[in-house]
């Protein structure tokens, strides 16, 4: 069974620049998650959703993230413009629609803003 | 809000000896709880899991019981290998949704 994919797994871009993050899910995973990881902490939820639909996204900095999930299946995460603060692994996660289930992670992409 | 406490690291040990890592939760509702690690340079990979009070989950000679009479779920490994060195996550998902959330993680280095 095919892992969750994202790309590209390192990004260099200077402040003020935008970058988009690309995932593929695990085939059938109707819930999908974009986590942050700063150096040191742990994962934090951006945004989740369930199909194509937004379940959560309070903890996600409107004013510069933006994710879309077209038709339910790969999803993208932009930031506009980057600040310095951005610098963290990005990961995307699948699961499947039922409670009590684990979520599968992706590698990650590394975004450092200089 | 919901959340996971971990015990701060980094953990040294030598190989062999025995394991402990704290994980404490606050949750309402009745959550699943999570262990998930990474190992350097790869994504986070799930190790146990335990859906409800007095659940104990296992693999790779980790175990871990959910108990909600202490709000804890405790990593326990009897023997150590080099190979276990990893950033350790212990993590919930909230009742009715599976929105994930994760401890800060515990660095864990086992030496030869």
């Amino acid at each position: 069974e095919a892992g969750v994919a994202q790309s590209p797994r390192y990004k260099i871009i200077e402040k003020r620049q935008s970058v988009a993050f690309w995932c593929n899910p695990i085939s059938g995973h109707a819930t999908l998650y974009w986590y942050q990881q700063i150096l040191g902490q742990g994962p934090k939820l951006l945004i989740q959703f369930q199909n194509n639909g937004v379940v959560d996204d309070s903890q996600l900095p409107k004013d510069r993230f933006s994710a879309e999930r077209l038709k339910g299946v790969d999803s993208t995460l932009k930031i506009q413009p980057a600040k310095l603060e951005d610098s963290a692994v990005y990961l995307c996660a699948s699961s499947v629609q039922a409670p009590n289930t684990e979520a599968f992670f992706g590698q990650g992409t590394r975004l450092t803003v200089v | 809000g919901d959340s996971v406490t971990q015990m701060e690291g980094p953990v040294t040990l030598s190989e062999e000896a025995f394991l402990t890592i704290n994980c404490t939760y606050t949750a309402t509702g009745y959550p699943s709880l999570f262990w998930y690690v990474q190992y350097p340079g790869e994504g986070l990979q799930l190790l146990l899991k335990a859906t409800k009070a007095d659940d104990k989950g296992s693999n790779k000679g980790f175990e871990a019981t959910y108990r909600k009479e202490t709000t804890s779920f405790h990593l326990e490994k009897g023997s150590v290998q080099v190979s276990d060195s990893a950033v350790y996550f212990c993590a919930l998902t909230r009742w009715g949704n599976n929105d994930m959330r994760f401890g800060a993680g515990t660095r864990l280095t086992v030496k030869p």
